[in-house]
């Protein structure tokens, strides 16, 4: 099974500033990575697929990038809204992997 | 509007079965690669089951921890998706979420074993 490791676990960041959260896969998963926000009692909502294309409707201060086995998910000028724990999803190949989650909170 | 209902969770004892029925409206049901994906109480997610669309043969796929125990399955008459779950056992329980190849997902379903 591919490994994903994703980090930090948790972090927290002030309003409007830039913050990254990194995902890497045991082996290449040639761009096939999604990223997802999940908010407290709510399902994951997808934000970004193949890595660096932004799902419709999700708001253009969240990017994603990477390539090979390392990719990672931005959001610039951070919005109160976004406060959400954020989880990467390999789809490479089966099984599907998920990384094990980072929580984001305002500082 | 997309949505998508999950229905059929609740308290079972370990080694019982449940079925969990996923209903759908909004989108094209049937050329949709439909999922399953659970979270477990420490709230991590994991991928469960996939089944694929008549063009790709339904081809369904496991993770390894419910392979033999647990069956997805569709009905495109019904836009609805199904996980028959078997010997469940204690570390089955958490959120069960049906999802249209990731786009869409449900609120989720709680399945709790215990005894």
């Amino acid at each position: 099974d591919i490994q994903m490791t994703q980090s930090p676990a948790s972090l927290s960041a002030s309003l409007g500033e830039t913050v990254t959260i990194e995902c890497r896969a045991s082996e290449d998963i040639y761009n096939g990575l999604a990223w997802y926000q999940q908010k407290p009692g709510k399902s994951p909502q997808l934000l970004i697929y193949n890595a660096n294309s932004l799902h419709t409707g999700v708001p253009s201060r969240f990017s994603g990038s990477g390539s090979g086995t390392q990719y990672s998910l931005k959001i610039n000028s951070l919005q109160s809204e976004d406060v959400a724990s954020y989880f990467c999803q390999q789809y490479y190949d089966y099984p599907y992997t998920f990384g094990a989650g980072t929580k984001l909170e305002l500082k | 509007e997309v949505q998508l209902v999950e229905t059929g969770g609740g308290l079972v004892q370990p080694g019982k079965s449940l079925k969990l029925t996923c209903a759908t409206s909004g989108f094209t049901f049937s050329n949709a690669w439909m999922d399953w994906v659970r979270q477990s109480p420490e709230k991590q997610l994991e991928w469960v089951a996939q089944i694929k669309d008549k063009s790709n043969n339904y081809a369904t796929y496991y993770a390894e921890s419910v392979k033999g125990r647990f069956t997805i399955s569709r009905d495109d008459s019904k836009s609805s998706v199904y996980l028959q779950m078997n010997s469940l056992k204690e570390e089955d329980t958490a959120i069960y979420y049906c999802t249209g190849g990731g786009d869409y997902w449900g609120q989720g379903v709680m399945v709790t074993v215990s005894s």
